[in-house]
């Protein structure tokens, strides 16, 4: 089975930390998501990868950015954390480039800014 | 852009049978996925509809109209286990990889 794991399931930090999400996944997958969750607005793409170093910004990606040094490996950064920033936070992963590829998800991290 | 519309929560008894009902808007159009989220879980892929019709995988079924741009998910002989928020999502037009767009999430209740 695909294994997505999200360094931590919850996690508050202060207004104005830098804060780094990680994302760990063990089947050699090309591709790595971050997702927002939010009640009622269902799950918002921050930013994808497809290959290691390569990065796209997805629909919301102001105040994120991403690394991805390492195949297995995905982060997401809050350059200076702010309260509208508080929600799940989910990682997914998928292998090649074929629309009906499902996405494997992580348990998610909670983060609470104050 | 694209947008996916669904009913944000459904109510039904043990036994029954429900239907979440997903419209889209999209540019261009790759299929329709549906993922089952529990409470404080990781969403969990249900099916794939590339083609207009029913797939059906036990007690449940997906059914997809590109015509009518809308899609269903059919829950089946509802088991209190079947409580869980439901997504719609397609992927993105012209994208490497499998980058979705989710609609809101239905949450269903069974009840007893």
């Amino acid at each position: 089975d695909v294994k997505v794991t999200q360094s931590s399931r919850y996690l508050v930090k202060r207004t104005g930390e830098k804060v780094f999400l990680e994302c760990v996944q063990d089947m050699d997958h090309e591709n790595m998501f971050w997702y927002r969750q939010d009640p009622g607005l269902g799950l918002r793409l921050i930013y994808f990868s497809y290959d290691v170093k390569m990065k796209e910004k997805g629909d919301i990606p102001e105040g994120y950015s991403v690394s991805r040094e390492k195949k297995e490996r995905f982060s997401l950064i809050l350059e200076s954390a702010s309260t509208n920033q508080t929600s799940m936070y989910l990682c997914a992963s998928s292998s090649g480039f074929s629309y009906n590829s499902p996405l494997h998800f992580g348990n998610g991290t909670r983060l609470t800014v104050t | 852009g694209q947008s996916l519309e669904q009913p944000s929560e459904v109510t039904a008894v043990e036994g029954a049978i429900v239907q979440i009902n997903c419209t889209y808007q999209t540019s261009g159009f790759y299929g329709l996925s549906w993922y089952q989220q529990h409470d404080g879980g990781a969403p969990t892929f249900l099916s794939y509809n590339a083609l207009d019709g029913l797939e059906e995988t036990g007690r449940f079924s997906s059914f997809l109209s590109r015509s009518d741009s809308y899609g269903y998910l059919l829950l089946q002989e509802l088991q209190m286990k079947d409580s869980a928020s439901y997504f719609c999502a397609a992927p993105m037009i012209k994208a490497a990889g499998n980058k979705l767009t989710f609609g809101g999430g239905t949450r269903v209740l069974v009840k007893p």
